[in-house]
Parts: structure tokens; C-alpha cells; sequence
């Protein structure tokens, strides 16, 4: 069966610092890989998918995730992190199926 | 403004009653997803229509049931309410039969508080 684990429940970070929010995942076959961002108060906002091809993948915001398939791991990046980046993020997976399965999140506090 | 409307944004109801969400998709979405989001399980996928059929069924109990009209929007309906069903009900669309290749839009989710 597909899951998606986000292993730290909170992240905090100071303002200008780089940020990395972990996500590892387990599929069979080939794992279609998603970001996405809740702030308080609103629906969740897509920000960056792996589909294929570059392991790198860049996003809204200036986030930036990359996909290690020996750690299957998709770990969402940010070089210098803003006070509004504070929110919940998730990270997703699907696969050749219809279902989409969210991680249990991961809030991201940034300290000014 | 993802596009994806939802209503009532709360709704306060008791034990025992029933309650209907409504969505109204992204002008042009086919597919509507329902996810429960919950403070002890996150957020938990229940049913995805995909023009009016439906397509994938996650953890939804049978209390719960769902259509998508012909108009494409979709209604959730939840019965027998009890106060374990207090949640945020999000309803997300897209233009794919399936998720995995293409971002979901989210409506800003219905609160249901069961009393």
C-alpha cells in the first residue's frame, strides 16, 4: 500500500535561514510526488510536483523539492525562508491509481 | 482564489442529525475530491466523481455518502452524526480523471462542529 511519512511534526526556522521540511514516501511503481501549503484558515495551495525527469524540482514561492529515489525521499527546500512561509505544509504521493494520499503535515514556524 | 467554492463554511449541528456540504468545482473541472481533515488523523481522503461517476473511494464510512449532478458541482452528505465527525471537510477539483499527474484546488473547506 502507497504512504507518505512527514517524520517532524514541527520545523522551526529563523528568517533568512534555509529551510528543508522532510517527506519520505512508499509506493510500487513509480510515485508521483506533490507539495502543497494550508495557512490558517484556507484550503490547501499546490506548490511543486515530481512526475518525472529532473530530480530537482522548483516551485511557487521559491521552494524547491528534491527527489531521491534510493532514500525515496521528497524533501521540500527553500534557500532563505520568509516569516510568511510560516504555515502547514503536506506533502502528497499518488500512483497509477486514482487516490492521492497526504502526509499528516508539518508546521513550519519562522522566527523573524 | 483557488476557484473551488464551498458551502456553508460552518455548520454547528448535534448528535444524531444530518448535515450536506456542497461543492461547486473549478469551471472546467470534471473531477471533485472530499477529504476530512482532523486534528488526530490529518487529511484523510474520502471519495474522488469524476463527471458524475464515481471513481475512488478512500476511508469514507457508510454514514457518508456523496453524488456529483450533472452540473458538476457535489454534495457530501453526513448522517448520523456523531461528535467524532467534527472536522474540516475540504473539497478539492481538478480537470483529470486522476490526481497523480495534475494539481488539486482546494475550496477553503466547511467546518462542521457536532455538539
Amino acid at each position: 500500500a502507497q504512504s507518505v511519512a512527514q517524520p517532524e511534526d514541527q520545523v522551526n526556522v529563523a528568517e533568512g535561514n534555509p529551510l528543508t521540511v522532510k517527506c519520505t514516501y512508499s509506493v510500487s511503481g513509480n510515485p508521483y510526488l506533490f507539495w502543497y501549503v494550508q495557512y490558517p484558515n484556507r484550503g490547501l495551495q499546490f506548490l511543486l510536483k515530481y512526475i518525472t525527469g529532473d530530480n530537482l524540482v522548483k516551485g511557487s514561492y521559491g521552494f524547491e523539492a528534491e527527489f531521491n529515489k534510493s532514500q525515496t525521499s521528497f524533501h521540500l527546500k527553500k534557500p532563505s525562508a520568509l516569516v510568511s512561509d510560516s504555515a502547514l505544509y503536506f506533502c502528497a504521493v499518488g500512483t497509477g491509481g486514482f487516490k492521492t494520499i497526504f502526509g499528516a503535515g508539518t508546521r513550519l514556524f519562522v522566527k523573524a | 482564489d483557488s476557484g473551488v467554492t464551498q458551502t456553508p463554511k460552518h455548520l454547528i449541528t448535534a448528535t444524531g442529525q444530518r448535515v450536506t456540504l456542497r461543492c461547486s468545482p473549478r469551471s472546467g473541472d470534471l473531477s471533485v475530491y472530499w477529504y476530512q481533515q482532523s486534528l488526530d488523523q490529518g487529511l484523510q481522503f474520502l471519495i474522488q466523481y469524476y463527471n458524475g461517476e464515481e471513481r475512488a473511494k478512500g476511508n469514507i464510512l457508510e454514514r457518508f455518502s456523496a453524488q456529483q449532478f450533472p452540473d458538476l458541482h457535489s454534495e457530501l452528505n453526513l448522517s448520523s452524526l456523531e461528535l467524532g465527525d467534527s472536522a474540516l471537510y475540504f473539497c478539492a477539483s481538478s480537470a483529470r480523471v486522476s490526481a497523480n499527474t495534475g494539481e488539486l484546488f482546494f475550496g477553503e473547506g466547511s467546518r462542521l462542529t457536532v455538539l
